[in-house]
């Protein structure tokens, strides 16, 4: 099955800064990586995501990138705010089946 | 955009009874959802699928009589725990797939925190 690494597990930027989180992905069949914010006691929020046909995505700040080759794929988040802390999970989908695996999540604090 | 409502937010409720949490797709339907479970500081751990119609598929090491799913309409899921202990504390969470086919993307609920005293 897949298997989906993520870090770092926690990330501490100041505010104005750059956020770069990384995973990588074991199942090459993978075709869809999504990224989500979740914030304290609620439910997982897509915020961005690419398919492998794709090298880059971005949208205002928020942008990610996908290297098939190497399997694997990045979220990077410019212009920090507060308001980003948060914990982000990565997730790569298989092909034909709608299970979806989870990396293991970091905890992104925007220090003001 | 897509809506996925989750009812209740939070439960506590006394060892040995039963708990149901309900997930609703809002604004589509959705032939599957999906039943999560999360540690405190940990990742989400896929529980089951829940196919309209159907009867459900369970991970492995989850047991189906314990956490029985219902999906009874095209736009509602329902997962009961019976007879619950405390260990089934958690946060569960349910998401919901607009597309057929099971490439579209995944709305989640916002999550019920059941605590079972």
């Amino acid at each position: 099955g897949e298997n989906v690494e993520q870090h770092p597990s926690t990330l501490s930027v100041q505010e104005g800064d750059s956020a770069v989180i990384k995973c990588t992905y074991s199942d090459s069949a993978s075709n869809y990586f999504p990224w989500y914010k979740q914030e304290l006691g609620k439910g997982p929020q897509l915020i961005i995501d690419i398919r492998s046909n794709v090298g880059e995505k971005k949208d205002q700040r928020i942008a990610v990138t996908l290297n098939k080759t190497a399997k694997h794929f990045s979220l990077h988040i410019t212009e920090t705010q507060p308001e980003d802390s948060a914990v982000y999970f990565c997730a790569a989908y298989s092909g034909g089946y709608q299970k979806v695996t989870f990396g293991i999540g970091t905890k992104l604090q925007v220090i003001p | 955009g897509a809506v996925v409502s989750q009812h209740p937010s939070r439960v506590i409720c006394k060892s040995g009874t039963s708990v149901k949490i309900e997930c609703r797709s809002l604004d589509f339907q959705a032939t599957t959802m999906f039943w999560y479970r999360q540690f405190p500081k940990k990742s989400l751990m896929l529980m089951a699928t829940s196919n309209e119609g159907s009867k459900a598929t369970y991970e492995q090491g989850v047991e189906k009589d314990k956490f029985l799913i219902n999906h009874a309409s095209l736009t509602l899921s329902t997962l009961t725990v019976t007879s619950a202990h405390p260990e089934d504390s958690s946060f569960y969470i349910c998401s919901a797939s607009r597309a057929s086919g099971g490439t579209g993307e995944l709305f989640f609920g916002e999550g019920s925190r059941l605590t079972v005293l």
